[in-house]
């Protein structure tokens, strides 16, 4: 069974760092790219990056591009996102997601539970 | 980068009633070389991770109820409810995976009863 399980909530203060983390397991870890969507509180969805861990190559949204990093541990099974210094506006729900096909244009069929992440002073 | 364009934003629908849901992009989503439309929609409840509903714009996912179903090709689609039911309560939301990414998502419909 394919799942994706996401580390718990986190309570952090702006200019903070944070990494955050997705487990997979019930398939080829290195075969499927990975992606990151952010939901802020009573907002849509938004698509950050992805990664295709066999060899780490990584995609990102503009909007997201240069203030969070999109990483993956072959080892582990393991992808996360993590921002060097937090801000006010990074609060929200983030998710990681599978997409149903190898190839990387593929909707996506596996999600994780979410990660909430709150940034207050 | 493509983006994505859902209407309405809400709408209050009827038990039993049919729901519609269109979703528009700035560019095509359909590539030619194997005829499909590289567009899926999406249900979220809240408290929950969204769920695949409807994907090459038209196939239905294993598990979604055979009242959604989804229409349209090149820049325009539609996701249809044949009769909404209590359950169909949500956010919909419509999600371009064609070419290289970035991809995007629509900014959600919210469907509630009327």
């Amino acid at each position: 069974e394919v799942q994706l399980v996401q580390s718990g909530a986190e309570v952090k203060k702006p200019g903070e760092s944070l990494k955050i983390s997705c487990k997979a397991s019930g398939y080829n870890f290195t075969s499927y790219w990975i992606a990151w969507v952010r939901q802020m509180p009573e907002k849509g969805l938004e698509w950050m990056g992805i990664i295709y861990p066999s060899d780490s190559h990584t995609r990102y949204s503009p909007s997201f591009q240069g203030h969070v990093t999109i990483s993956a541990d072959k080892s582990t099974s393991t992808a996360y996102l993590q921002w060097t210094s937090l801000k006010a506006s990074d609060i929200g729900m983030y998710y990681c997601a599978r997409p149903a096909r190898r190839g990387i244009s593929a909707w996506f069929d596996y999600w994780g539970q979410g990660t909430l992440v709150t940034v207050s002073s | 980068d493509i983006v994505m364009t859902q209407s309405p934003d809400s709408l209050a629908v009827s038990l039993g009633e049919r729901t519609t849901i269109n979703c528009k992009s700035s560019q095509s989503l359909l590539f030619r070389s194997d005829n499909k439309n590289y567009l899926a929609w999406y249900q979220q409840k809240p408290g929950q991770p969204p769920k695949v509903l409807i994907y090459w714009a038209s196939t239905r996912a294993s598990g979604a109820p055979d009242r959604f179903s989804g229409s349209g090709s090149g820049t325009d689609f539609t996701l249809t409810i044949s009769g909404l039911q209590a359950e169909d309560v949500a956010v919909y939301y419509c999600h371009q995976y064609f070419g290289p990414p970035p991809w995007a998502f629509g900014q959600g419909t919210r469907v509630e009863i009327k």
